[in-house]
């Protein structure tokens, strides 16, 4: 199975402040790498599919990069909504396993 | 609007069995992947299980293979999860997904529903 790590675990940052999160696979994965977003008590929301592809009504503040084995998905300027929890999946091949969670706060 | 709606959470017993329900609606249910993704209380996501469009294909967690089983009844626009032999570390919220390239996961999983809760317990 591929294994996806995340760093860092968690990240405190300020209103307006640009904060980047990285995701590893365990291998090679191509452009398959999704990012999520999830709210306490809500269900995820898909945020960045195919490693840079934008989802639709996602703010252009959101952005991801990456190819092969590192990602990163980058917020230019936080808003207050964006602190949550940021996770990245793979979707190379099954499981399409998550990474364990990047927990943006408010500094 | 696309909504998903699970169902059929609630406490069971361990080595016990539990069937799960998603009913979908606003979207033509055929021609979508169907997910089952996790979250234990206070962790992080976990992904169970798909199901593609046609139901052709169906793969599992290594932590799920054997014991639970993804279906689908296109006629009812619904996904179901068969649970058996459930166990302590199956409690979660289990929530159901749309996934927009059939199965494949390549365009993410673009809508979820609110999630049931199964809490696995003596």
């Amino acid at each position: 199975d591929i294994q996806m790590t995340q760093s860092p675990s968690s990240l405190s940052a300020s209103v307006g402040d640009r904060v980047t999160i990285t995701c590893r696979a365990s291998q090679s994965i191509s452009s398959y790498l999704n990012w999520y977003q999830q709210k306490p008590g809500k269900a995820p929301k898909l945020l960045i599919y195919a490693a840079s592809s934008f989802q639709s009504g996602v703010p252009s503040r959101f952005s991801g990069s990456g190819s092969g084995t590192d990602f990163t998905l980058t917020i230019s300027s936080l808003q207050p909504e964006d602190f949550a929890t940021y996770y990245c999946q793979q979707s190379y091949s099954n499981p399409y396993t998550f990474g364990q969670g990047t927990k943006l706060e408010i500094k | 609007q696309v909504q998903l709606v699970e169902s059929g959470g609630g406490v069971v017993q361990p080595g016990r069995s539990l069937r799960l329900s998603c009913t979908a609606s606003g979207f033509t249910f055929t021609s979508y992947g169907m997910h089952w993704v996790r979250q234990a209380p206070g962790k992080g996501l976990e992904w169970v299980a798909v199901i593609w469009y046609d139901g052709s294909n169906k793969y599992y967690a290594d932590s799920v293979k054997g014991r639970f089983t993804i279906s689908r009844d296109n006629s009812k626009n619904t996904l179901y999860l068969q649970m058996n032999s459930l166990r302590v570390e199956d409690t979660a919220v289990y929530y159901c997904a749309r996934d927009p390239a059939g199965g494949s996961s390549s365009a993410g999983i673009d809508y979820w529903g609110q999630g049931t809760l199964v809490i696995v317990s003596s």
